[in-house]
């Protein structure tokens, strides 16, 4: 166990909705990363948060967005879903602002239908 | 552009043999080096990492990496293999220029052959 909890771990839903993913850190971690795995892409950076401010951007697109709250959790908004946005979508956690040692999460499948 | 090569898309191995697993980098920049391994529908696990110092690097479950600056490789080696280590295995590189982003590799599965 990491100790960086996401949920929910299965999500189906249909072309064009939204969804939230949520992602709640290791205790005492300021960081948060987000990660997209597909099959074709592989494992792709989206967006880092340190003790809730942006840090990086990498190759989010424009209907995802990201926030940190006050708590330390995260939430990934990903909308105007597609049949391509169909992935494993991780969270990881580290302490400070430079990831030296990153504890990831069990993940959370998204299938859009 | 930064990039992080596995040019082994799949590694077979018999049980007890050794293996190594290839990791190459886009550039010689200072780096930070990491490798992660990813059981089925679980999420990464490190392995081990590289941030200064020996270059020579050991991990968890047996697994060394060498850190090759000139060759701007990281290798991951274990003498002699578990079935258990059947796994897909992930290179990841961080550039000191660009702290924030941890760049992966596509990946290497390893199949462990009883």
């Amino acid at each position: 166990d990491s100790g960086v909890t996401q949920t929910p771990k299965h999500l189906i839903t249909a072309t064009g909705q939204r969804v939230t993913l949520r992602c709640s850190p290791r205790s005492g971690d300021l960081s948060v990363y987000w990660y997209q795995q597909s099959l074709d892409q592989g494992l792709q950076f989206l967006i880092h948060y340190y003790n809730g401010e942006e840090r990086a951007k990498g190759n989010i697109l424009e209907r995802f967005s990201a926030q940190q709250f006050p708590d330390l959790h995260s939430e990934l908004n990903l909308s105007s879903l597609e049949l391509g946005d169909s992935a494993l979508y991780f969270c990881a956690s580290s302490g400070g602002p430079i990831n030296t040692e990153a504890f990831f999460g069990q993940g959370t499948r998204l299938t859009v239908v | 552009a930064q990039s992080v090569t596995q040019l082994d898309s799949q590694v077979p191995v018999f049980e007890e043999a050794p293996v190594e697993l290839r990791c190459n980098y886009s550039s010689s920049v200072s780096v930070y080096l990491f490798w992660y391994v990813q059981y089925p529908n679980q999420g990464l696990q490190l392995l081990l990492k590289y941030l200064s110092g020996s270059t020579l690097v050991k991990g968890i479950n047996g697994f060394e990496a060498e850190f090759n600056k000139s060759q701007t490789s990281f290798h991951l080696r274990k003498p002699s293999v578990h079935i258990s280590d059947t796994a897909e295995y992930f290179c990841a590189v961080t550039w000191k220029t660009s702290y924030d982003k941890v760049i992966f590799g596509p990946g290497t599965s390893l199949s462990v052959i009883p």
